[in-house]
């Protein structure tokens, strides 16, 4: 079946420093992907879709200079936290929906960011 | 605007007993209701959506638009049920998941 991966799985980083996510359809071209942001015991919140070859849009409360997504290929997008803060650490995944058959989507296995 | 609810975040059930976990949705269009899970140290996965109308795992759901639901059933439990489930809508046309809060299942051995 179709597998979307993230990398890294975990990373924790110091306060005011960037840190990028990876997501990347390993099957299959994906023309969208998204960014999710789960909190604890919380849903999971959409915070923008990425487009190949497009900006992302992003969803009304995330800031767009903050979490920058790039979506250069239609195999990959990432995801950078910049001038990350305690209050970025969550849990980051991505999906994906791939080419053709859009009525489908497969989910990544999460990123863990903690800011320290 | 699209909503989600899933009112239970623990459930515990005893196994081989009924299952149904609750979802209830606000949209104004016509929805595509889904049903996912994540099992322990697992991604989330689809587990099924009702314009399939299929029953898997054991598990059925049925879209009832009357009462704006979409709950999830199985009659008897398995211990490898337990597990995270998220309910989720996207409006026709919309590529947009939203997810419901969740609800953790435990089945009791």
């Amino acid at each position: 079946g179709a597998v979307v991966s993230q990398h890294p799985s975990r990373v924790i980083c110091k306060s005011g420093t960037s840190v990028k996510i990876e997501c990347r359809s390993l099957d299959f071209q994906a023309t969208t992907m998204f960014w999710y942001r789960q909190f604890p015991k919380k849903s999971l919140m959409l915070m923008a879709t990425s487009n190949e070859g497009s900006k992302a849009t992003y969803e009304q409360g995330v800031e767009k200079d903050k979490f920058l997504i790039n979506h250069a290929s239609l195999t990959l997008s990432t995801l950078t936290v910049t001038s990350a803060h305690p209050e970025d650490s969550s849990f980051y995944i991505c999906s994906a929906l791939p080419r053709g058959r859009e009525n489908t989507i497969y989910f990544g296995e999460g990123s863990w960011l903690t800011v320290v | 605007a699209q909503r989600v609810t899933q009112p239970e975040k623990l459930l515990s059930v005893f196994k081989g007993a009924p299952v149904e976990l609750k979802c209830n949705y606000s949209y104004s269009g016509s929805p595509e209701l889904f049903w996912y899970v994540q099992y322990s140290r697992q991604r989330l996965q689809l587990l099924l959506r009702h314009i399939s109308r299929e029953s898997i795992k054991g598990f059925t759901a049925d879209l009832n638009k009357g009462e704006t639901s979409f709950h999830l059933k199985k009659p008897f439990a398995q211990e490898e049920d337990s597990a995270m489930y998220y309910c989720a809508l996207r409006g026709i046309g919309n590529e947009k998941l939203t997810f419901g809060t969740g609800t953790r299942l435990t089945i009791i051995p």
